[in-house]
């Protein structure tokens, strides 16, 4: 079992639409978690980190559940942009951990 | 700035062969990392340096990987005797600070196909 697990997808959705990622993460030790967003064939970027408080970023809603060892990625009113594959990424010591992603389209 | 670079962007080698791949990391980043990402993966981790000594080296596969970061700025890292299972995009991040993955920035990566 991976240590981190999303939904590959994709998903497919119309522009406007809302939608939501979720990932797990199996190690309680894991210490700061955080979403990276990744273009075809591009290198990885951070999209932003993830507090158990919870955190937006303009169209984006990004939530840390550490009793559940789950966390989730809203994405509102999305954009033709916004299609990329999503990463989820967990930090332990010194390793950096990413799942494998979830892709989405958002069609015009 | 300039960002993390890396080189080359394509390697194409033959199985048994012996590949090195260059990180060039933002000047003065003392932290860097290298991950192996293939197709339809996360990246994985490898190996994290701290200056010039890896402060974690369990990523790495097995003995014929190996990588260094001598002056504690560029980072090769070397892979003997290739596999076609060796075929991946490795990437390089640096980072100004030992830390969590937000402060890493990421290099192009370079795509190595073994034949």
């Amino acid at each position: 079992r991976k240590e981190v697990e999303q939904d590959p997808g994709p998903f497919n959705v119309p522009e406007g639409a809302t939608v939501a990622f979720n990932c797990t993460y199996s190690n309680s030790a894991s210490q700061s978690f955080f979403w990276y967003r990744q273009d075809c064939r591009k290198e990885p970027k951070l999209l932003m980190s993830v507090y158990s408080s919870g955190n937006e970023d303009g169209r984006f809603t990004a939530q840390l559940n550490r009793a559940s060892q789950y966390i989730s990625l809203l994405i509102r009113d999305s954009k033709l942009s916004d299609s990329a594959t999503y990463l989820c990424v967990i930090t332990r010591g010194f390793k950096t951990i990413f799942g494998a992603g979830t892709r989405l389209f958002v069609k015009a | 700035g300039a960002g993390v670079s890396q080189t080359p962007s394509n390697k194409v080698t033959e199985k048994g062969k012996y590949v090195e791949l260059r990180c060039d990391p933002i000047s003065g980043h003392t932290a860097l990392y290298w991950y192996r990402q293939s197709l339809g993966q996360g990246p994985e981790f490898l190996i994290y340096f701290q200056g010039t000594g890896a402060a974690d080296d369990s990523g790495l596969p097995n003995d014929r990987f190996f990588a260094v970061r001598p002056e504690g700025s560029v980072s090769t890292l070397k892979i003997q005797r290739t596999e076609r299972g060796d075929s991946a995009v490795y990437l390089c991040a640096s980072s100004p600070r030992q830390g969590g993955a937000d402060t890493q920035y990421f290099g192009p990566g370079t795509r190595l196909t073994v034949l």
